[in-house]
């Protein structure tokens, strides 16, 4: 199974500023996938980032607020922009092992004041 | 759009007693995976366990086995034995492969389990 590390694994902010999370994995990868889980809720899919093209983003999550960086297959960063309280939430990432098995980061547990 | 419903939004059960937590789900497409994931308060999600839809044999890993009906869309996880440490929330996801067997989760809303001494 893949490895996959986020940074910061927390981090308290200011509304109105913004915050880039890193996603890291020990293997290549073609698919990553960025999640936010409000407290108390279940996962909600933010966007598919493939490397070498955009980001396709869900329905309720646009660019502009979660921009997305694919820049190699180990990597992406998601940035959550002029933040409020409403997206105090864990953020995770996770990768297809290609084998129909996807893993999952530790999170990054956001609040934002 | 798909949909997956866990109806049981929390259950408990003695150690070394069996459980099981229930999931449906709403589909058209015929190809597809279903998972059961735990989420213990680290907040870790780890995979418990995986089903293609295209297999009729229900799935087990250890402790951990699935009743897969197709027809019915539902999709169960029986845990047997229960430890202590199995004690998280268990999020039964679909998923539709938007290439080879590569897709994005749709999560159900979650089953807090607790295990009792």
């Amino acid at each position: 199974s893949a490895v996959i590390s986020q940074k910061p694994s927390r981090d308290i902010c200011q509304r109105g500023t913004s915050l880039t999370i890193q996603c890291q994995v020990d293997s290549q990868v073609t698919m990553m996938f960025w999640y936010r889980q409000q407290p108390g809720q279940s996962l909600t899919l933010i966007a598919t980032a493939n490397q070498g093209s955009e980001a396709t983003y869900e329905s309720g999550f646009v660019i502009d607020k979660f921009p997305i960086s694919r820049p190699n297959l180990t990597f992406s960063t998601l940035t959550v922009s002029n933040m409020s309280p409403e997206d105090s939430s864990i953020y995770l990432c996770s990768v297809d092992d290609r084998l129909g098995e996807q893993f999952f980061g530790p999170g990054t547990r956001l609040t934002v004041l | 759009a798909q949909t997956v419903t866990q109806s049981q939004p929390e259950m408990s059960v003695q150690e070394a007693e069996t459980v099981t937590l229930s999931c449906t789900y709403d589909t058209s497409e015929s190809n597809y995976y279903l998972f059961w994931y735990k989420q213990p308060p680290s907040r870790q999600m780890i995979l418990v366990i995986r089903q293609e839809a295209y297999k009729q044999q229900n799935a087990t890993e250890n402790r951990f086995s699935v009743n897969f009906q197709k027809a019915a869309k539902s999709f169960s996880l029986k845990i047997s034995d229960s430890q202590l440490g199995d004690t998280a929330m268990y999020f039964c996801a679909f998923m539709k492969p938007l290439t080879g067997s590569q897709g994005n989760l749709i999560f159900g809303k979650g089953t807090k389990l607790s295990v009792k001494p």
